[in-house]
């Protein structure tokens, strides 16, 4: 099975900091990737499918890059609704795996 | 709008068969794949297993003995069976659809759109 890691594991950051999470495959995936939003009880959220399509109604500071092993997850500037934690899945081959998560929460 | 609910039984005994349905309402059933996700306690997802609306299946090899899903597009609805559980698989279970397009020369996923509101399975003696 692909192997997704992502960094930082958390982080903390104030409302309009540009935030960078960072998701790596164990072998190249293409740009099969999305990203998730999941807040506290809560199912995730997409955010971000195909690496860099924003998902309908996702927010513009929202920007998704990368393709083969290396993917980045970008917020231009932080809301008070982002603070949440972020998940990378591969969606080039089965199983589907998912990153460990990042949680970003306020500075 | 789509929605997706689910429901099942939320307290099993160790060795029990867990089971979950999720029902689709509000839009097409045969134009997408759909999936089971889990969430242990304080930690992350796991991916446990997709159907095609015919029927078709791919299941976490981590699960693969024990997992089912299955589908009822009379009823346009999916299910998931998870045989002899044990305290590990307690974790909130989600239901997802699978958004299925055509790229160039063959079929890819672009991304799990539309989720439930996720069942919490606890399993305890």
């Amino acid at each position: 099975a692909i192997q997704m890691t992502q960094s930082p594991s958390s982080l903390s950051a104030s409302v309009g900091d540009r935030v960078t999470i960072t998701c790596r495959a164990s072998q190249g995936i293409r740009n099969d990737l999305g990203w998730y939003q999941q807040k506290p009880g809560k199912a995730p959220k997409l955010l971000i499918y195909a690496a860099s399509s924003l998902q309908s109604g996702v927010p513009s500071r929202f920007s998704g890059s990368g393709s083969g092993t290396d993917f980045t997850l970008t917020i231009s500037s932080l809301q008070p609704e982002d603070f949440a934690t972020y998940y990378c899945l591969q969606e080039y081959i089965y199983p589907r795996t998912f990153g460990p998560g990042t949680k970003v929460d306020i500075k | 709008q789509v929605q997706l609910q689910q429901w099942g039984a939320g307290l099993l005994k160790p060795s029990d068969t867990l089971s979950l349905t999720c029902a689709v309402y509000g839009g097409s059933f045969s134009g997408y794949y759909w999936s089971w996700i889990r969430q242990p306690p304080g930690k992350g997802l796991e991916w446990i297993g997709e159907i095609t609306h015919s029927g078709s299946t791919d299941y976490n090899p981590s699960l693969k003995s024990r997992v089912s899903i299955s589908v009822d597009t009379s009823k346009n609805q999916f299910s998931l069976k998870l045989s002899s559980v044990t305290a590990a698989d307690t974790a909130v279970y989600y239901c997802a659809r699978v958004v299925r397009m055509l790229g160039f020369l063959q079929w890819r996923t672009y991304g799990l759109d539309v989720w439930g509101q996720g069942t919490t399975v606890t399993v305890s003696s």
